[in-house]
């Protein structure tokens, strides 16, 4: 079974820390993105990467960064949180190719900043 | 990026057929069209695509209009699990689109 996961479903942070967030997947795609959702917003890509250390930013990159190391391991990292920023946070993946890319998410991850 | 319109809701009865409708009239001839739902409490889950013809699979139908400015998703028996958002989402092919752009889908509720 495919798998996409997420190290925590749910996160409550203060203020001003710095906060990673994890996401790993097991079937050696090239592609992962990060998401958030809020109400009556739908999804919103944040970054995502089509290689090892490779980054492109998404719609809101804006008071986020991520890392990509590894092929399997992709962080979203917020370097100082700030309340706007609790929200869903959703990981996905892809295989690299021409057409179309199904995308797998992981379970997501709910931050709450007070 | 090409827009999708989708009806904010629709109710349907379970183990009745449901037609999902989404319009993108801005479509370019290049342009994949994709289906996802998300279930409460989940990430969303890929359904179905097509580029011009139908489309079938396990899960749904996917019918698209001749001048592709259309779209609809069929659930030929809703079941109570099949209760989700449902996106209807526009993917340009061609190297370095990965990105899918998602909208505020449609929210399909079943009725037992």
């Amino acid at each position: 079974d495919v798998k996409v996961t997420q190290s925590s479903r749910y996160l409550v942070k203060r203020t001003g820390e710095k906060v990673f967030l994890e996401c790993v997947q097991d079937m050696d795609h090239e592609n992962m993105f990060w998401y958030r959702q809020d109400p009556g917003l739908g999804l919103r890509l944040i970054y995502f990467s089509y290689d090892v250390k490779m980054k492109e930013k998404g719609d809101i990159p804006e008071g986020y960064s991520v890392s990509r190391e590894k092929k399997e391991r992709f962080s979203l990292i917020l370097e100082s949180a700030s309340t706007n920023q609790t929200s869903m946070y959703l990981c996905a993946s892809s295989l690299r190719g021409q057409g179309w890319n199904e995308q797998f998410f992981g379970p997501g991850t709910r931050l709450t900043v007070l | 990026d090409a827009k999708t319109t989708q009806p904010n809701s629709m109710e349907s009865n379970e183990e009745e057929p449901v037609h999902l409708p989404c319009n993108h009239s801005t479509i370019s001839g290049t342009d994949y069209i994709h289906w996802y739902r998300q279930l409460p409490s989940q990430g969303p889950e890929y359904v179905i695509h097509g580029l011009t013809s139908n489309v079938n699979n396990r899960m749904a139908s996917l019918a698209i209009a001749e001048d592709r400015k259309s779209s609809t998703l069929i659930l030929h028996r809703a079941t109570l699990r099949d209760a989700a958002v449902y996106y209807c989402i526009l993917r340009a092919s061609g190297a370095g689109s990965y990105q899918l752009t998602f909208g505020k889908g449609t929210k399909l509720s079943v009725i037992p």
